[in-house]
């Protein structure tokens, strides 16, 4: 149990486009979701918190009017990165809280790349 | 000081020797901890929890915990090639019910 599927696995565009990525909680509800970034030979970093029917709660030095998150629903939230720019090219990776007390599953992850 | 400290390596161990791995955190008041292991390009899995003092083991894994001295390991007994990989380390944020990541460590086992 506890599988959070992510989707898309990687994407490519263009520099100032827009990209959204899903993160799906297929066996459980998650009220809460979060989401990482991880540049090459770095560890994760956390960039939000997604709060099931509220405002995501943004960590320090992350843009909310950058990177877009939208918990709409137990089961999905996304995270839309407007006007992308190649530094924004990095493993985006989400995660949920499946039951106290047993850690948190993590999505397969989004490669993004901005040309 | 970071909120959780790895040595980020790499450590290299031959097949069937033990891997030590080790964290450090700084917030007190964590009670949950957290390994996890990733393959290059993948997201993390979780490999162990452990909550309270001492030792646990699944495996050939085994995790200890020391709160007082805020330190938390992982021993990998008899290494196997497929164990290369960077570790993990992870300290969920009391109150906050949020994971703070080490830089993780990569380990090597050479066959």
């Amino acid at each position: 149990g506890a599988v959070v599927s992510q989707h898309p696995s990687w994407v490519i565009c263009k520099s100032g486009t827009s990209v959204k990525i899903e993160c799906r909680s297929l066996d459980f509800q998650a009220t809460t979701m979060f989401w990482y970034r991880q540049f090459p030979k770095q560890s994760l970093m956390l960039m939000a918190t997604s709060n099931e029917g509220s405002k995501a709660t943004y960590e320090q030095g992350v843009e909310k009017d950058k990177f877009l998150i939208n918990h709409a629903s137990l089961t999905l939230s996304t995270l839309t990165v407007t006007s992308a720019h190649p530094e924004d090219s990095s493993f985006y990776i989400c995660s949920a809280r499946w039951t106290e007390g047993h850690g948190y599953t993590f999505g397969s992850g989004t490669r993004l790349t901005v040309v | 000081q970071k909120e959780v400290e790895q040595n980020s390596g790499p450590l290299s161990v031959p097949e069937g020797a033990i891997a030590s791995l080790n964290c450090t955190y700084s917030d007190r008041g964590s009670q949950s901890f957290f390994w996890y292991r990733q393959y290059s390009g993948k997201s993390p899995e979780l490999i162990m929890s452990i909550y309270s003092n001492g030792d646990k083991e699944d495996g050939r894994f085994t995790a200890q915990l020391n709160k007082a001295s805020q330190y938390v390991s992982l021993l990998i007994r008899d290494s196997q090639p497929s164990d290369s990989a960077t570790y993990l380390c992870a300290v969920e944020i009391q109150g906050a019910q949020k994971l703070v990541f080490g830089q993780g460590t990569r380990l090597t086992i050479n066959p």
